[in-house]
């Protein structure tokens, strides 16, 4: 597609249940971020790939929290036994190789934990 | 670590009015700049950006100029349209390190007719 595409766009989910929340980044665009973006705050930096080299997992906040890309294509951000402070809009974005293109966002997941 | 302060909103401003909103960093290398804007109900959008110093960004009217010598981006618009209305993220991606997005924290922008 034309730019970047999340999946799904809001899921409200149980405490203590796991989620699966995926990015189609645009095609050809080596490089993927997710983001998280808590009311009202600025971006938190989860997790970064760029094509083979091994992902920059620095900003996941605690081990309930994964994600895997295949190859250059889609990727999934799995959160393992929610917690309430997990709610947040989770945002993903792509960029050529390098960054100083610029990032594309996608719209974002909005993620409520009741 | 490096670092982005922008200032702090909401920002009101009436229609046609000058608009500047603050930007300064703090980094080792030589980051590239970046202002983003999400207006509401949309996801956040590249609205320009500067890859060395001197550089200027520009687009749809806003204006920035990366700084180097006071660590500063400042985005700018000479007349300001109720359409503005967004909030406007100051980020720099950080060549030595993975070229990660550090972000401030948003700066809230209301234009009123």
């Amino acid at each position: 597609g034309a730019g970047v595409s999340q999946s799904p766009s809001n899921k409200v989910t149980e405490k203590g249940k796991d989620v699966e929340l995926r990015c189609d980044p645009i095609s050809g665009h080596t490089a993927l971020y997710w983001y998280r973006q808590r009311l009202g705050q600025g971006l938190e930096f989860l997790i970064y790939f760029q094509g083979n080299s091994a992902p920059d997992k620095s900003g996941l906040p605690s081990d309930r929290f994964s994600a895997e890309r295949t190859g250059e294509s889609v990727s999934t951000l799995t959160i393992q036994r929610t917690q309430q402070e997990d709610s947040a809009v989770y945002l993903c974005a792509s960029s050529l190789a390098g960054g100083n293109y610029g990032y594309t966002f996608g719209s974002g997941t909005r993620l409520t934990v009741v | 670590g490096d670092s982005v302060t922008q200032m702090e909103g909401p920002v009101t401003l009436s229609e046609e009015a000058f608009l500047t909103i603050n930007c300064t960093y703090t980094a080792t290398g030589y980051p590239s700049l970046f202002w983003y804007v999400q207006y509401p109900g949309e996801g956040l959008q590249l609205l320009l950006k500067a890859t060395k110093a001197d550089d200027k960004g520009s687009n749809k009217g806003f204006e920035a100029t990366y700084r180097k010598e006071t660590t500063s981006f400042h985005l700018e618009k000479g007349s300001v349209q109720v359409s503005d209305s967004a909030v406007y993220f100051c980020a720099l991606s950080d060549a030595g390190n993975n070229r990660k997005l550090i972000w401030g924290l948003g700066t809230s922008l209301a234009v009123n007719p």
